[in-house]
C-alpha cells in the first residue's frame, strides 16, 4: 500500500524557473507534511515543513501549497538555481504514524544553468 | 552543536554475515529512529527507539534489531545479510518520539555481496 505518491520521478529547468513537485497523499490523519532535500552521499535535509491548519507557507524561495480536501500539497521552488539540482522528498507522519515518516517515491530535479 | 553522526560511512559485507551500524544523535535529542534508503527509493521505517524502549517499528523482518544505550546513541544490527540488504542506512534523531521534525545523519552505506 503506497501511501504517499509522488510526481514527477524527475524534473529539468532551467535556471531563474520555477519547479513544481507534487505529493498525494491516503490517510486523513496525517497532520505533518515536509519536505526533504537530498544530495548525492548525503542523509535527507529538512527543507520546508506544513499543518494542515494552513493552506501555503513560504521560506524564502520555497513554498508549500497544501490542499486538505484533495489531500494533496506541493513544493515549488522560484527562482530555481543549479545548487538546487538533488533529489526531493514529500513525507507524512501523523496519525498512528505518530514520529515516523512516510516518504514519496522522490523527484530528481535538475537545473540547467 | 554537532549534527547527527553515523559510523561507519561505508561497509561491504557477504551474504549471511551480520553487521552493526551506529549512530550519535543532536545533544539532547533522547529518540533516534533508523531507515533503510533503497537506490532510487525513499527512505522507510525500521524503528524508533525512546529513552532505551522501541517505540515503533516498520514493514522488517526480525533479522533486523536495534538496541539505545543511556547516552541516547544508537546500534542497529542486521543478521543473515541478503543482497537485497544493500541500501544507505539512516539515522534521524529528534527531542522526543512525539516530536514530528527529524534531523538525518549522513547515513552508512552497506553493501551486501
Amino acid at each position: 500500500q503506497q501511501q504517499v505518491k509522488q510526481s514527477p520521478q524527475s524534473l529539468i529547468v532551467q535556471k531563474g524557473g520555477i519547479s513544481i513537485i507534487n505529493c498525494a497523499y491516503e490517510n486523513t490523519a496525517f497532520d505533518y507534511f515536509p519536505w526533504y532535500q537530498q544530495f548525492p552521499g548525503k542523509g535527507p535535509a529538512l527543507l520546508i515543513a506544513i499543518r494542515p491548519d494552513v493552506s501555503e507557507k513560504k521560506e524564502g524561495r520555497f513554498t508549500i501549497s497544501f490542499n486538505k480536501s484533495a489531500k494533496q500539497f506541493s513544493l515549488h521552488i522560484m527562482d530555481s538555481q543549479p545548487g538546487d539540482s538533488a533529489t526531493y522528498f514529500c513525507a507524512v507522519a501523523g496519525g498512528t504514524s505518530y514520529g515516523k515518516l512516510t516518504f514519496g517515491q522522490g523527484t530528481i530535479l535538475t537545473v540547467h544553468p | 552543536d554537532a549534527g547527527v553522526t553515523q559510523s561507519p560511512t561505508h561497509l561491504i559485507k557477504t551474504r549471511g554475515q551480520q553487521v552493526t551500524l551506529r549512530c550519535s544523535p543532536i545533544s539532547g535529542h533522547k529518540s533516534v529512529s533508523w531507515y533503510q534508503q533503497v537506490l532510487g527509493q525513499g527512505p522507510q521505517f525500521i524503528f524508533q527507539y525512546y529513552e532505551k524502549e522501541e517505540r515503533g517499528r516498520g514493514n522488517f523482518p526480525d533479522r533486523f534489531s536495534a538496541r539505545q544505550f543511556p547516552n541516547y546513541s544508537s546500534e542497529l544490527n542486521v543478521n543473515a545479510l541478503l543482497l537485497g540488504d544493500s541500501a544507505l542506512y539512516l539515522c534521524a534523531a529528534k527531542p522526543q518520539p512525539t516530536y514530528n521534525e527529524q534531523f538525518f545523519g549522513p547515513g552508512t552505506r552497506l553493501t551486501v555481496l
